[in-house]
């Protein structure tokens, strides 16, 4: 089975510290996306990357950078925490397919981020 | 810019009533078009739709794509209580396969 694992269920920091969160997939998938769920507003796209070190913004990519060292692994950095920021995260990761049709994407457990 | 709209937004029914839920898109080089549903937890993968005019098909779900029209729907019959939950739609898109969510739909199903 595909498990993708972040690295936190629950985060409570403080307004301006520096934040990491953490997403491991252990299928060898291509892609990797960060999300951030918010009531009714759905899923929106903060990042997105198709391999190793490379990336895409999402809609939403103000306040937050990614890092893709390794395959398996996708950070989310929040360069300086603020409270707008307060939501829940979810990994995804996919794997590309051929005819430029992939697969499902798969989802984490996601991190439920407080910024006070 | 990539643009997925579901609707409606939020939907109460009766159990055993029949719901359809609407997703149209807008979106650079379509890849595909996914269903989720999402109760307390993480999303949780219901159909992948690339092709335009065949039905999936599971138990009481079933979902269809237009690409002609840029949209699809999910049609569930005889709702039952557990089928209470968000109902998202997702695009993939692109030369690299970014993954564009809706709004999701809340769907209520009471006894």
């Amino acid at each position: 089975d595909v498990k993708v694992t972040q690295s936190s269920r629950y985060l409570v920091k403080r307004t301006g510290e520096k934040v990491f969160l953490e997403c491991v997939q252990d299928m060898d998938h291509e892609n990797m996306f960060w999300y951030r769920q918010d009531p009714g507003l759905g899923l929106r796209l903060i990042y997105f990357s198709y391999d190793v070190k490379m990336k895409e913004k999402g809609d939403i990519p103000e306040g937050y950078s990614v890092s893709r060292e390794k395959k398996e692994r996708f950070s989310l950095i929040l360069e300086s925490a603020s409270t707008n920021q307060t939501s829940m995260y979810l990994c995804a990761s996919s794997q590309a397919g051929p005819w430029k049709v992939d697969t499902e994407a798969f989802f984490g457990q996601g991190t439920r981020l407080t910024v006070v | 810019e990539d643009k997925v709209v579901q609707s409606p937004l939020s939907l109460v029914v009766h159990e055993g009533d029949t719901v359809t839920l609407n997703c149209s898109y807008e979106v650079t080089n379509f890849r595909s078009l996914l269903w989720y549903k999402q109760e307390k937890k993480a999303p949780t993968f219901l159909f992948m739709l690339t092709s335009s005019g065949i039905e999936k098909k599971s138990g009481r779900l079933s979902s269809i794509l237009d690409k002609k029209e840029l949209f699809s729907i999910l049609n569930i019959t005889a709702t039952q209580t557990g089928d209470s939950a968000i109902y998202l739609c997702a695009v993939g898109s692109g030369n690299t396969g970014k993954l564009i969510f809706g709004q999701g739909t809340t769907l209520q199903v009471k006894p």
